[in-house]
């Protein structure tokens, strides 16, 4: 089957640097998502990788082993905006999109 | 990034009747569409995936004649919650995409059946 595993919750401070990570098991891989969402809202679009590397964004980072099955989104500098939930999703080999389940990030003053 | 309009934000029914959900993509051509829901403190659940002209592929326990999904042209898709009941009551919430691209979400919708 496809499963995509991130940690349910994490804590971290405010100014201080958080790794999230994702491993991930489909049939396929035809590019790794990381999506930002506040409670109520919907999802947003922070990164994409398809080849191994680190991608950078301003204070957010992703990176991506596709010999390993893993990724990770990287925050700097958090700031209390940062609070949110961030979701690991993954385009397989039929370009469809599998989501984790979402990791809950609380930052602490 | 390319913006996703869905609409209403937010509605209240009485149970028993219908709603409709509009989803259009703004400055692209969707291929697929989604629609998903999410119930308070939870992920996103996929409901439905969308091609443009054919039918939607429900995903297992979704209800086909419960939710009906049109996506009539590569910029709309509409999500109908028929004979909608209090247990509906949901956060649901489209996305759209071009071919493999990463898919952009609508802002969406609030549903509450009294």
């Amino acid at each position: 089957g496809q499963n995509i595993d991130q940690p349910t919750e994490m804590t971290a401070t405010e100014g201080a640097i958080v790794q999230i990570n994702c491993t991930y098991q489909t049939s396929g891989f035809n590019g790794l998502f990381w999506y930002q969402q506040h409670a109520g809202e919907a999802p947003t679009f922070l990164s994409y990788n398809v080849l191994d590397g680190l991608e950078e964004k301003g204070r957010f980072s992703s990176f991506l082993s596709r010999s390993k099955g893993y990724s990770y989104l990287l925050l700097k500098e958090l700031q209390m905006k940062d609070s949110a939930s961030y979701l690991c999703a993954v385009t397989d080999s039929n370009y469809q999109l599998i989501w984790g389940a979402g990791t809950k990030l609380i930052i602490k003053p | 990034g390319a913006v996703v309009s869905q609409h209403p934000s937010w509605v209240i029914c009485k149970s028993g009747t219908s709603v409709k959900i509009e989803c259009r993509s703004l400055d692209f051509q969707a291929t697929t569409m989604f629609w998903y829901r999410q119930f308070p403190k939870q992920s996103l659940m996929l409901m439905a995936t969308s091609n443009e002209g054919s039918k939607a592929t429900y995903e297992q326990g979704v209800e086909k004649d419960k939710f009906l999904i049109n996506h009539a042209s590569l910029t709309l898709s509409t999500l109908t919650v028929t004979s909608a009941h209090p247990e509906d009551s949901s956060f649901y919430i489209c996305s759209a995409r071009w071919r493999g691209t990463e898919a952009f979400f609508g802002q969406g919708t609030r549903l509450t059946v009294v």
